[in-house]
């Protein structure tokens, strides 16, 4: 039962246009949410987070957005660089029942194309 | 420089021959886990540590052990190892004791199970 999901796989932009990568979950007891990055031969390294008290927050070219409603969170990366290329994992995470559990997507290979 | 280090990168072994995968924290960090990383399925929690002789398992724990006898290490053992055991594995470590953002990975072990 995957609570954390990220329906795309892949993700190919053109360098300078925005990046959306989107995650969606179920558990909604959810209160806290992260993006991870990850190279390749590198362990994921964080990127942004937020808290279930916003809908938006913003860290330079990068933007998180969450829609409670819609149990639905997106990563802006807005001008994209070829620097971006690489996995991005959704993380999820609740406070209230006390687990130290993040809760991951599968994943999206992001590309961006000079 | 604080980093999380896992040795070997990369092993390969056997069947049924026990081994070890190791992990140490150099940032006084209370929280460690291991995750196992598979295609489609993201990054997957098999054991985690809250501190010093304390661990609890996490999503996928059947077949693994784990050890906190000192801060900065958190040992994975595989007993009996088996051909689905075949991943690619992170240690991480955090300061938080309260949610696991900003977890810090290690880089990252191959393991081949024939």
């Amino acid at each position: 039962d995957q609570q954390v999901k990220q329906n795309s796989p892949s993700l190919s932009v053109q360098e300078g246009r925005i990046s959306i990568l989107n995650c969606d979950y179920t558990n909604s007891m959810f209160d806290y949410f992260l993006w991870y990055k990850k190279y390749p031969a590198e362990g994921p390294t964080f990127l942004i987070s937020i808290s279930s008290i916003k809908d938006k927050n913003e860290d330079g070219r990068f933007t998180v957005f969450l829609n409670k409603s819609a149990k639905h969170l997106s990563l802006h990366i807005v001008p994209s660089q070829p620097g971006d290329s690489a996995v991005y994992f959704c993380a999820a995470s609740s406070r209230g029942q006390g687990a130290q559990k993040l809760v991951f997507g599968q994943g999206t290979r992001l590309t961006i194309n000079p | 420089e604080a980093q999380v280090t896992q040795n070997p990168r990369y092993l390969i072994t056997v069947t049924g021959k026990k081994l070890t995968v190791t992990c140490s924290q150099n940032m006084n960090h209370e929280y460690m886990s291991w995750y196992r990383q598979d295609p489609g399925l993201g990054l997957r929690q098999i054991y985690y540590s809250m501190n010093v002789e304390v661990t609890d398992k996490g999503d996928v724990p059947e077949g693994y052990k784990v050890s906190r006898k000192e801060k900065r290490n958190f040992p994975l053992i595989l007993e009996s190892p088996s051909p689905n055991q075949t991943s690619l594995y992170f240690c991480a470590s955090s300061a938080s004791r309260v949610f696991n953002e900003k977890l810090f990975f290690g880089s990252g072990t191959q393991l081949s199970v024939l």
